[in-house]
């Protein structure tokens, strides 16, 4: 089955705390894609990161850092020094049948309230 | 990225009227495009997958009587809700398909009455 989660429903961090998102996925495909959005309470969805499957390098962009590990179908996603600025929904997305642009099965998302 | 807009971004109906939403691609063609569905505090499900010039293929659960696409071009998209009922209102985000990733639209707040 084709399956993302997020089993974090809510989490509340100081500004300048570090924080981590996780996103666990399971699939049938050899070749896939994984997303995260992020959805601030405008409600647009933001673009963050794609991964392919053949790519486990981890990636840092600035304050954001992502961990993919096949072993453990995991992709997940930190944010360093947090800032109010972050506080939103951050959806884990998993591209169907292995293309980044085919249609898209969305975890349930990770609400982060960044408190200053 | 590319860039979507959706038109209107809210619009509040009574119930038994029908609402169209448009989804426009400003600078780029898609063949495929698709649209979502989020209930508050939800996550995004997928509704239906169209193909410019074909009919849109629904998810299980979405009546496709109900939920009109019209997929006309490969820069525009409609989605009309008909004789829309309050459990009819949602949030609903179109996304067009691109090269490496799809491009959302803003997204379009329906309420109904």
């Amino acid at each position: 089955a084709q399956k993302v989660t997020q089993a974090q429903t809510e989490i509340s961090v100081v500004e300048k705390e570090d924080v981590t998102l996780d996103c666990v996925y399971e699939t049938r495909d050899t070749t896939y894609y994984l997303f995260w959005y992020k959805q601030p309470p405008s409600g647009e969805l933001v673009f963050l990161i794609r991964r392919n499957s053949f790519d486990e390098q981890n990636e840092i962009s600035g304050r954001y850092s992502w961990n993919f590990q096949k072993s453990t179908s995991s992709f997940n996603f930190t944010i360093t020094a947090s800032q109010v600025v972050d506080s939103a929904v951050y959806f884990c997305a998993l591209g169907e049948g292995g293309g980044a642009t085919n249609k898209l099965i969305f975890g349930t998302g990770t609400l982060l309230a960044v408190q200053p | 990225g590319a860039v979507v807009s959706q038109h209107p971004s809210r619009v509040i109906c009574k119930s038994g009227t029908s609402v169209k939403i448009e989804c426009r691609s400003l600078d780029f063609q898609a063949t495929t495009m698709f649209w979502y569905r989020q209930f508050p505090k939800q996550s995004l499900m997928l509704m239906a997958t169209s193909n410019e010039g074909s009919k849109a293929t629904y998810e299980q659960g979405v009546e496709k009587d109900k939920f009109l696409i019209n997929h006309a071009s490969l820069t525009l998209s409609t989605l009309t809700v008909t004789s829309a009922h309050p459990e009819d209102s949602s949030f609903y985000i179109c996304s067009f398909s691109g090269y490496n990733e799809q491009f959302f639209g803003p997204g379009t707040r329906l309420t109904v009455l």
